[in-house]
This record gives structure tokens, sequence and C-alpha cells, in this order.
């Protein structure tokens, strides 16, 4: 059964800085991963979405990355902002097993 | 954009309740998901629905039913709420499995007391 753990569970950085989350899952047979963010007490937001067969995938000052045959994805944050605190999440979907989500990382820019 | 709504951002409940959450896309998707999330425990599958009228079980089914009678339209149903039904509870839905996004609506904090 897939496992998905993200490390670490959380981060603090001054802002400015350039960060990386990481998420590792255990079945590499994953059709997808997306990573999300989560702001305290609301829903999650999508970020990105990575295809099994993409290795990354961009979106202004964030960009993901896929290496499925080792099992990992990292979500890179450039320039961090104070805006940018929240929980990230990342998930993959494996067929017949339905979307596994990660624990999170919750992640604090300090002004 | 896909917008997906909940019915409710805060329930309050007593034990015993019938208790319903609805959950609402604006896209045609064709699957929608309910989970609940738990500090520590992370997000659960309750139950998911790839069509009208279908439905299949998620990790804890237990104590909950869903109905889809409409594609747009999504409920969780608590049919005798407990107090270890407290929890965040969070809809969501995809077009294609395996191939587009997952969007997720605001959630609805459920207390129950």
């Amino acid at each position: 059964k897939q496992e998905v753990t993200q490390i670490p569970a959380a981060l603090s950085v001054p802002e400015g800085e350039n960060l990386v989350l990481n998420c590792s899952f255990t079945d590499s047979a994953i059709y997808n991963l997306q990573w999300f963010r989560q702001d305290p007490g609301k829903g999650l937001t999508s970020l990105l979405l990575i295809q099994s067969s993409q290795r990354e995938q961009t979106s202004g000052r964030l960009n993901a990355s896929l290496d499925k045959s080792s099992g990992r994805s990292t979500l890179y944050i450039a320039a961090s902002q104070p805006g940018d605190s929240a929980t990230y999440l990342c998930a993959v979907y494996n067929y017949g097993q339905n979307f596994v989500f990660g624990p999170g990382t919750r992640l604090s820019v300090l002004p | 954009d896909v917008k997906v709504t909940q019915s409710s951002r805060y329930l309050v409940k007593r034990t015993g309740e019938k208790v319903f959450l609805e959950c609402v896309q604006d896209m045609d998707h064709e699957n929608m998901f309910w989970y609940r999330q738990d500090p520590g425990l992370g997000l659960r599958l309750i139950y998911f629905s790839y069509d009208v009228k279908m439905k299949e079980k998620g990790d804890i089914p237990e104590g909950y039913s869903v109905s889809r009678e409409k594609k747009e339209r999504f409920s969780l149903i608590l049919e005798s709420a407990s107090t270890n039904q407290t929890s965040m509870y969070l809809c969501a839905s995809t077009l294609t499995l395996g191939v587009n996004e997952q969007f997720f609506g605001p959630g609805t904090r459920l207390t129950v007391l």
C-alpha cells in the first residue's frame, strides 16, 4: 500500500530565502503527484500537478520536480514571502489506491 | 476556475443527530470525494463517487453514508453523529482520475457535542 512522507514536518525561514520541501512515496507506479497549500482552518489549494511522464512543473516562484524511480518529489519556493506561510501537502495517485496524502510540512516565513 | 462549495463552514450537532454535509462543484467533474482531516492523522478518504449514483468506500466509511443523485452534488450523511466524528470535512472533485487536478472545497468544521 502506498505511503507518503514529507520532510521536514515544520520549517521556519527568514523572508527572501529560497527553500525546498520534500515528498517521498513508497510505490513508484504513480499516475501523478499534486502539491497543495493549506491555510489554517481552510481547504486545500492546488499548486502544481506533475504527471508521471513529466520531470517538473513551474508556476511563478514555485517549481516542483518528480523523480518517479526514486519515489521523490521536491517543491522549490524561490524568494519566500510571509504570505507563503502555510502547510504544504503532496498527494500521489495510484490506480486502484486512489489519492494518498502526505502529512504536510508547516512553513513559517518570518518578516 | 473550478469551484467546489460546501454547505456550511462550521456546524455544531448533538450526539445521535443525523447530519447532512453537502458539496457542489460547477465544472462537470465525474469524480467527487469526501475526506476528513484530523491532527496527526492527516487526510483520510471516507467515500468517493465516480459517477451519478455510484459510490465506493474509502479507508474509513464506518458511520457514514453518501448520496449522489446529480453529477454536481455529493452529500455526506452521518446517520447518528458521535463525538469521534468531530473533525474537519473536506470535499473534492476531479475530472479524470490520474489525469487532472483534484480541487477542494473550503471545508466544514463539524463539532459533535
